[in-house]
């Protein structure tokens, strides 16, 4: 069974350094693109990045180039979301998804992020 | 590049069907096949419902289909059930720059 599995809720303060994780399982994981998707309290959907484990390409969106970092460890076969100093802005709801050709088939549980001094 | 448009709000009673628009442009909607819709209930991770414009994933009902005509791609939800109360978001390819953008959602309410 494909899963993607992420990293539990966080409470930071802001300016704090934050990296969560999403964990693949059921595929060989360089075989698909993984995305980031942001959803703040009450708010839609939005695409954040993307990363190619079978070559690291990654790719941001307009809005999070510069804000986030995206990496992977193959070995562990997991993707990673990072910032380097949190906003209370940054609070919400982060879902990785695997990215089969632009459709998102199979998403991770969510990992809910509270910043908050 | 702006969020791709959706109604905020949409309705039917059981049995009916409702359509959901999702406007764009010749950059992103218009432009490409990789058209797909998503089906999200509270606290929930969001599920693929439509891919590539008009195909179902495995397990998807086959009440639920998808169209597009020039910039704007629908959701249609045929034979309304309780359990289709959520959100839809359409998202669409949208270039090199931009990537991936996301409708601003649709609640969908089932009288």
């Amino acid at each position: 069974e494909v899963q993607l599995l992420q990293s539990g809720p966080e409470v930071k303060k802001p300016g704090e350094s934050l990296k969560i994780s999403c964990k693949i399982s059921g595929y060989p994981f360089e075989d698909y693109g993984i995305v980031w998707v942001r959803q703040l309290p009450g708010k839609g959907l939005e695409w954040m990045a993307i990363i190619y484990p079978a070559d690291s390409d990654i790719r941001y969106g307009p809005s999070f180039r510069g804000q986030v970092t995206v990496s992977d460890d193959k070995s562990l076969s997991t993707a990673y979301l990072q910032w380097s100093s949190l906003k209370a802005s940054d609070s919400g709801t982060y879902y990785c998804a695997r990215d089969d050709t632009s459709a998102f088939d199979v998403w991770g549980q969510g990992t809910v992020v509270t910043v908050s001094s | 590049q702006s969020a791709l448009t959706q109604p905020p709000s949409a309705s039917g009673s059981p049995g009916q069907s409702v359509t959901i628009s999702c406007t764009g442009s010749g950059d992103d909607v218009g432009g490409y096949t990789s058209v797909s819709w998503y089906q999200q209930h509270p606290g929930k991770a969001p599920k693929l419902l439509i891919y590539e414009v008009t195909k179902r994933p495995s397990g998807v009902p086959d009440r639920f289909s998808g169209s597009k005509s020039g910039n704007t791609a629908t959701l249609t939800v045929s034979g309304l059930q309780a359990e289709d109360e959520a959100d839809y978001y359409c998202s669409s390819y949208a270039g090199s720059d931009f990537f991936e953008l996301f409708g601003g959602g649709t609640r969908l309410t089932v009288l």
